[in-house]
């Protein structure tokens, strides 16, 4: 089945900097990759997503590009504010169904 | 997307006893689907419940510990049978709806 590896583990920023966090994946047939935000004691929030036809997307402040050579993704967010503080998984899937999901990154942002 | 809630939010159960977990969605959806989100981990999918077939359940569970019925397309329920402490954990429904997933907000369940 899919393995997906996230990395870092924990993240902690200094607000205003950007962040990234990095995810690999095994099954080259995946073609979906979602970003879900978790806020402490809330529910996984999909933040972003790409499919395996494009590259990069972008939405305000949150990137995330692909490499299908190289079976890894990344979730970019820039100009980090307190609010941005949680825990982001990364997950792959085939056909949008089954969502494997990484361990998750801790990120804190220092006001 | 779609809004999703669940019942019961929280509960605290013996070891030996069942609990089943109610997800409704707001919309028609054909596939649903349970995670668990142990202390401080990762999710991790039990299984795959479409309306009018059995569910599909996930390497490591089984349906005689956690049986789910799918009675129509816009709830689902699943059941934690014969608890354990090890059973303690989040328990959390999905939807796929416009090729994305969005996740009920989670029942926390602690076996003692």
């Amino acid at each position: 089945g899919e393995n997906v590896e996230q990395h870092p583990s924990t993240l902690s920023v200094q607000e205003g900097d950007s962040a990234v966090i990095k995810c690999t994946y095994s099954d080259s047939a995946s073609n979906y990759f979602p970003w879900y935000k978790q806020e402490l004691g809330k529910r996984p929030q999909l933040i972003i997503d790409i499919r395996s036809n494009v590259g990069e997307k972008k939405d305000q402040r949150i990137a995330v590009t692909l490499n299908k050579t190289a079976k890894h993704f990344s979730l970019h967010i820039t100009e980090t504010q307190p609010e941005d503080s949680a825990v982001y998984f990364c997950a792959a899937s085939v056909n949008d169904y089954k969502l494997s999901f990484g361990a998750g990154t801790t990120v804190t942002v220092r006001a | 997307s779609a809004v999703i809630s669940q019942k019961p939010s929280r509960d605290i159960c013996q070891r030996g006893t069942s609990l089943t977990i109610q997800c409704q969605v707001d919309s028609q959806v054909t596939m649903m689907f349970w995670y668990r989100q142990q202390p401080g981990q990762s999710l991790t999918l039990i299984a795959t419940a479409n309306q009018g077939s059995e569910a599909t359940y996930e390497s490591g569970f089984v349906i005689d510990k956690f049986p789910i019925s799918r009675p129509n397309l816009t709830f689902s329920t699943l059941t934690v049978s014969n608890m354990s402490p090890e059973d303690s954990s989040i328990y959390l429904c999905s939807v796929e709806t416009g090729n994305k997933q969005y996740f009920g907000p989670g029942t926390r369940l602690t076996v003692t």
